[in-house]
This record gives C-alpha cells, structure tokens and sequence, in this order.
C-alpha cells in the first residue's frame, strides 16, 4: 500500500500570503494520480485537483497543483479568508487500494 | 445537480453489522463509480471500497474481511455493510462519486459504535 505523508502537520498564514503544501508519496504514483482535497468542519471534502495539477471544476486559479513520481504540492497563491481549513491529499490508480495523507491543518495567523 | 444522501442507524452496538444506503438524486448511477469513505472524529479520511454500477466492487486490504457495497440501479441507490464492528469504526461515513478521485461527496453520517 503507499503511503502518503503530508507536511506540514500545521501551517499558520495570514490572508494574502502565500501556502505551500507538500504531500510525498511512499513510491512512485501511476500517471502521477494525485487529487488534493479542502475540508472545512462539519463539512464533506471539496475536490480541489486531479491528475496532481489539474483544477477541477470551478476551483478559483489561485489553487495550483504540482510535482511528480512521489513528490507533490499544492499552492495557494494569495490566501483568502476562506481558504483556511484543512488539506488532504489522496493517491488513486495504485492498486490494491486508494489512500489518503493525513491532512495539513491551514490556520490563520 | 447531483447530491448524495446517506442513511442509516447513527448508533450500533459492538459487534453488530452497520448498514448504510446512500440515494443518488439528479442522475443516473450508471454509468459511475461510487465510493464509500469514512473519517473518525478529529482525525483523517480513510477510503472503504467502490463499486461500479456493473456490481465490480474494489476494497480496502484492511477492512475486506468485513466489507460489502453492493448497488441498486432500481432505486438509484448503492449501500455499504460493515460486520463485526468495534469503537474503532465510530466515524463519519460518507458516499461519494467516482472510484478514484471524488467531485461529488454526501454530506455524512455520524455512525457510534457503542454498547
């Protein structure tokens, strides 16, 4: 099974700055397979990209996937108030299952 | 649009089988995947298994012994049946779309193994 490792655990910004999130795969991703995911509580996951880098639909520009092989991050180019919530990343393709990272907690400064 | 709406018993004793539906509204079940995940409280997701509309299904490793989904396309349904449960599988169940990644996610089910 491969394991996804996110760092870091937590990382504190203020709005406007710039988030760099970083997700390392335990060996290489299929066709780089990597989505990322926004939680906010109480809520269900938000699709955010697919493919490692591709936007999904209606996710705004300032969110930008990257990487491949077994290093990946998300970038958020310039923090909005609502983007501060938690980030997971999962890795999917690879049999025999799919797996998720154990999330980035974004909090506010 | 479409959404995704889970039910079943939020409280099932240690032991027992839990038994989840989630209907799919606004589309058809054919011709997609769907998922179920599950995250316990305060921590991380944890994916549980899909099933394509056909009735192929795909597991976690760690939970296979005690897994089934199962579909309806009747009732545009498809459900989830854990046994054996313990504390450890007190968690929030969602459903989803799609067996890799997922666009469209229920909003969740508080299930509490507890005596």
């Amino acid at each position: 099974e491969i394991v996804l490792t996110q760092s870091p655990g937590t990382l504190s910004l203020s709005p406007g700055e710039r988030a760099t999130l970083s997700c390392r795969a335990s060996q290489s991703l299929n066709n780089n397979y990597l989505a990322w995911y926004q939680q906010k509580p109480g809520q269900a996951p938000r699709l955010l990209i697919v493919d490692a880098s591709r936007r999904a639909t209606g996710i705004p520009d300032r969110f930008s996937g990257s990487g491949s092989g077994t290093d990946f991050t998300l970038t958020i180019s310039r923090l909005e108030p609502e983007d501060f919530a938690v980030y997971y990343c999962q890795q999917y393709g690879s049999s025999p299952a799919n797996t998720f990272g154990q999330g980035t907690n974004l909090e506010i400064k | 649009q479409v959404q995704l709406q889970e039910s079943g018993p939020g409280l099932v004793k240690p032991s027992e089988t839990l038994s989840l539906t989630c209907t799919v509204s606004g589309d058809s079940i054919n011709p997609y995947y769907w998922s179920w995940i599950r995250q316990p409280p305060g921590k991380g997701l944890e994916w549980i298994g899909y099933i394509y509309y056909t009735g192929s299904t795909n597991y976690n490793p760690s939970l296979r012994s005690r897994v089934t989904i199962s579909v309806d396309t009747s009732k545009n349904q498809f459900s989830l049946r854990l046994t054996s449960l313990t504390a450890a599988d007190t968690a929030v169940y969602f459903c989803a779309r799609g067996g890799w990644s997922h666009g469209i996610w229920g909003q969740g089910t508080l299930v509490i193994v507890s005596s």
